[in-house]
């Protein structure tokens, strides 16, 4: 079975850094593009940030340069390292894992619809 | 960047009732629609990709449509549990851009 668990959250001043952390069970992080999405309280969906099974990452330009996309292949976990945080970035922040299609070559191809998703953890940026 | 644009913001229904949400891509995005669920203080759930196709263990009373910048999703016949909120989603290029959200509520 399919699971996502978040965790690191929580109150952090303005200007401060955060590690949020997504254990995965029942697939392999590094073999799958995974991303981070954000909901402000009472707010939509942002999508935040994703990085494909060969490494590459991407950001949304709200978090370009303060967010960092990692993964730990041995502990089959994914992180978002967040610095420089700001009131706007108080958000429920979400994992979840892109799903995919393989072509006729073999070739593993996103298809950014997000399949599996974590149950969030809340990072409050507030004085 | 790609916006999209849901409309109703909400919308009240009977439990029975037909319910479509329609969703908006500022340009062209083909057929890179997704479609979620979700309900309060949990995740959302992916119900339809592709536009149109049906994501395994989804009820086959929820059904999406269109192609190019306008997509809708029909419920078409509205059950308890389907009281929540729908986002859509472009698939087509970064940034993945959500609609703002669609409350159906009990009437």
């Amino acid at each position: 079975e399919v699971q996502l668990v978040e965790s690191g959250g929580g109150l952090i001043q303005p200007g401060g850094s955060l590690r949020l952390s997504c254990a995965a069970s029942g697939f392999t992080v590094s073999s799958n593009y995974m991303s981070w999405v954000r909901q402000a309280p009472g707010k939509g969906l942002e999508w935040v940030s994703v990085i494909y099974s060969g490494g590459s990452t991407y950001y949304a330009d709200s978090v370009k340069g303060r967010f960092t996309i990692s993964r730990d292949n041995s502990k089959n976990t994914l992180y978002l390292q967040m610095n420089s945080l700001r009131a706007e970035d108080t958000a429920v922040y979400y994992c979840a894992r892109v799903s995919y299609y393989y072509d006729s070559s073999g070739y593993q191809n996103p298809l950014y619809y997000f399949d599996y998703w974590g149950q969030g953890t809340l990072v409050t940026v507030s004085s | 960047d790609i916006q999209m644009t849901q409309s109703p913001s909400s919308v009240s229904a009977s439990v029975g009732d037909r319910v479509t949400i329609t969703c908006r891509a500022s340009q062209g995005i083909s057929s890179w629609l997704a479609w979620y669920q979700q309900k309060p203080g949990k995740a959302p759930k992916l119900l339809i990709y592709a536009a149109s196709s049906l994501q395994s263990g989804v009820p086959s009373r929820f059904s999406g449509s269109g192609s190019g910048t306008d997509f809708t999703l029909t419920i078409s016949s509205l059950q308890p549990e389907d009281f929540a909120t729908y986002y859509c989603q472009q698939a087509n290029s970064f940034p993945h851009a959500f609609g703002q959200g669609t409350k159906v509520e009990i009437k």
